[in-house]
């Protein structure tokens, strides 16, 4: 079966330079979520976009910015980069359903791992 | 405040003995309550979810979970762990009226001693 995919899978960069990060969901599901989990931390929300709209926001950096485009794959934009910035990033899907709504249930890529030096 | 709780940081279990997982949440509604797993340096995988309905919730790789709403807890379970369960265990959930937006337990990190 068809799973989230996200590219590239590993990424290293300078101090102060940009990054991008692309999240291809799972087919029909129109929504993404975007977490970073630092080392031996638990995943922290970064943000969510529904039918390429932004539906939610968490602790994004100012930094960062994302957006969902046309086909439903995902960007997360970072620049400036910290060395803080260093971290695995998850991008998940979700399918939407009609009527009463949302079944809760996430699915996520394998992750990108980004290290700033 | 509103929260997920794993009280065990690390938990080290023989190959073949039992396990539980123990998963506490501060939320004045049942949220959907979820278990992933993750192992070094991959992906998070969801073993099980619970929303409504039948409290002992089965999932994949032989775990289970049960759902006690007079505890606020959904524990996981498994009655013989092998070597490759070694991983980190995740407890989350979606709030109420929160739309998909998971908040993460710590985390517990299950050791298996051969």
């Amino acid at each position: 079966a068809a799973g989230v995919i996200q590219s590239p899978r590993h990424l290293i960069k300078e101090k102060r330079e940009t990054a991008t990060l692309k999240c291809y969901p799972i087919p029909r599901h129109d929504t993404v979520y975007w977490y970073q989990q630092g080392p031996g931390q638990d995943p922290q929300f970064l943000i969510s976009f529904y039918e390429k709209m932004q539906s939610d926001k968490g602790s994004i950096p100012d930094r960062f910015s994302a957006q969902q485009f046309s086909d439903y794959h995902s960007e997360l934009n970072m620049s400036s980069l910290e060395l803080g910035d260093s971290a695995l990033y998850f991008c998940a899907s979700s399918p939407r359903t009609s009527g009463r709504g949302d079944t809760g249930e996430l699915f996520f890529g394998e992750g990108s791992r980004l290290t700033v030096l | 405040a509103q929260s997920v709780t794993q009280p065990d940081i690390h938990i080290t279990v023989s190959e073949g003995a039992s396990l539980e997982l123990r998963c506490n949440y501060s939320y004045g509604a049942t949220p959907y309550l979820f278990w992933y797993v993750q192992s070094p340096g991959q992906g998070l995988q969801l073993l099980l979810k619970y929303f409504s309905g039948d409290t002992l919730v089965q999932g994949i790789k032989g775990f289970e979970a049960e759902f006690k709403r007079s505890q606020s807890s959904f524990n996981l379970r498994k009655p013989s762990v092998h070597w490759s369960d070694a991983a980190e265990y995740f407890c989350a959930v979606v709030p109420p009226r929160r739309n998909y937006q998971l908040i993460w337990g710590a985390g517990t990190k299950l050791i298996i001693k051969p």
